[in-house]
């Protein structure tokens, strides 16, 4: 079956740190990929997509590239501000099926 | 364009109770999903209509849970006696088809506490 591991947070970094969140995913066939950020107290936005292998999806200064050969879609970000505190889930969409990973809870402090 | 509009935004109930959520998706978006999301985990899908037929509901606890979208346009959730488990923020999304690479885009949730 489908599924999404993303790294286990929570996450503190400083404004201006590089922030990478790393996320794998098992599926069969040629899933879409996705990458969704949730702000306190708001509800969940899409952030990024890429639907097909090599693809970079880049959205607000985030970008990650659907790795097919390690099943990877991991999300970076080179200076992070205060304002990208939130929780990102990395997602995987197979048919019409959409699985979420877990979460990562990241935290920039000033 | 108006996104996913879900209210009401917090109910509290009593186990045993009956609680029913809406949800009115974008429109012209013929996919509809009701996510269930505990504290601390990812999204969870309970059911997924494509216009107003059911394409899942494997993971929808049918024994006490229901949904509706009549019309095929808004949709209601329903829960009938609730549990303390139920507790979660219940999400709606709503997408243009059903394909793959078509994005979710998610109402604010309800956030529901049984006591």
């Amino acid at each position: 079956g489908n599924s999404v591991t993303q790294m286990e947070g929570p996450v503190t970094l400083s404004e201006e740190a590089f922030l990478t969140i790393n996320c794998t995913y098992t599926a069969t066939g040629y899933p879409s990929l996705f990458w969704y950020v949730q702000y306190p107290g708001e509800g969940l936005q899409l952030l990024l997509k890429a639907t097909k292998a090599d693809d970079k999806g880049s959205n607000k200064g985030f970008e990650a590239t659907y790795r097919k050969e390690t099943t990877s879609f991991h999300l970076e970000k080179g200076s992070v501000q205060v304002s990208d505190s939130a929780v990102y889930f990395c997602a995987l969409r197979n048919d019409y099926k959409l699985s979420f990973g877990a979460g990562t809870t990241v935290t920039v402090r000033a | 364009e108006a996104g996913v509009a879900q209210s009401p935004r917090y109910k509290i109930i009593e186990k045993r109770q009956s609680v029913a959520f809406w949800c009115n998706p974008i429109s012209g978006h013929a996919t509809l999903y009701w996510y269930q999301q505990i504290l601390g985990q990812g999204p969870k899908l309970l059911i997924q209509f494509q216009n107003n037929g059911v394409v899942d509901d494997s993971q929808l606890p049918k024994d006490r849970f229901s949904a509706e979208r009549l019309k095929g346009v808004d949709s209601t959730l329903k829960i009938q006696p609730a549990k303390l488990e139920d507790s979660a923020v219940y999400l709606c999304a709503s997408s243009l088809t059903g394909q793959a690479n078509s994005p979710l885009h998610f109402g604010n949730g309800t956030r529901l506490t049984v006591t």
